[in-house]
């Protein structure tokens, strides 16, 4: 069974500086990683996916996240925060591309606060 | 292009009631999945379904019921409410082919409160 951790029900970070926000999984096969984003009154759209080809994936609005399986974390990252990623931030987790027939299993989510 | 729509957005229900959440996706997605949020436990998955007439039982599946009788309509129901089941609940869709594969496609939610 996999698992997902985001350390951090919380994250505040001033416009500008660096976004990181932390996910560890655990899998017990090589596993497909996601992180969706969550605007407010809105559902998830998908930032970015990892499935195998390169361990840094680039995602929309300048996110990226870096694979690294020895430390089995999937951590979530922005240079320079702008006020519009004020949002909820999930990590997912799937052993199959596809997400199986079960889904992804998501991380409890990080609210991320941009101050000004 | 709608993507994946969900109905009714908002519902307040009494304890005891029943209602359906009717979730409508036109991508022609195999996979559909109800997923509810509550603050601090992420999403959790209620039931999903593999196909037209197949469904199956998620992390959370008691009080709700599925069906799948057409392939782009996936329905959530609730037989008898519970202040409990007052959440967000998510609909969403994935294919299994072409380039788009892993990716949820969600909804926008139907808050429901149960008093």
């Amino acid at each position: 069974a996999q698992s997902v951790t985001q350390l951090g029900s919380h994250v505040s970070v001033s416009e500008g500086a660096l976004v990181l926000l932390r996910c560890n999984y655990s899998s017990s096969v090589p596993p497909y990683l996601f992180w969706y984003v969550q605007y407010p009154n809105q559902g998830l759209q998908l930032l970015l996916k990892y499935t195998s080809a390169a361990t840094l994936v680039k995602g929309i609005n300048g996110f990226e996240a870096e694979f690294k399986k020895s430390e089995t974390s999937f951590h979530l990252t922005k240079p320079s925060a702008h006020m519009s990623d004020a949002a909820e931030y999930f990590c997912a987790v799937s052993d199959l591309l596809g997400g199986g027939a079960d889904g992804l299993t998501f991380g409890k989510g990080t609210h991320l606060i941009i101050q000004p | 292009n709608a993507g994946v729509t969900q109905t009714p957005k908002f519902r307040v229900l009494k304890t005891g009631q029943s209602m359906t959440l009717l979730c409508a996706q036109d991508m022609n997605h195999e996979y559909m999945y109800w997923y509810r949020q509550d603050p601090g436990m992420g999403l959790r998955l209620i039931h999903y379904s593999v196909g037209e007439g197949t469904t199956a039982k998620g992390e959370v599946p008691d009080g709700y019921n599925v069906s799948r009788l057409k392939k782009q309509n996936f329905l959530l129901g609730l037989e008898s409410a519970a202040p409990s089941q007052t959440s967000v609940y998510f609909c969403a869709s994935i294919t299994t082919s072409g380039s788009l594969t892993g990716e949820l496609f969600f909804g926008e939610g139907s808050r429901l409160t149960v008093l």
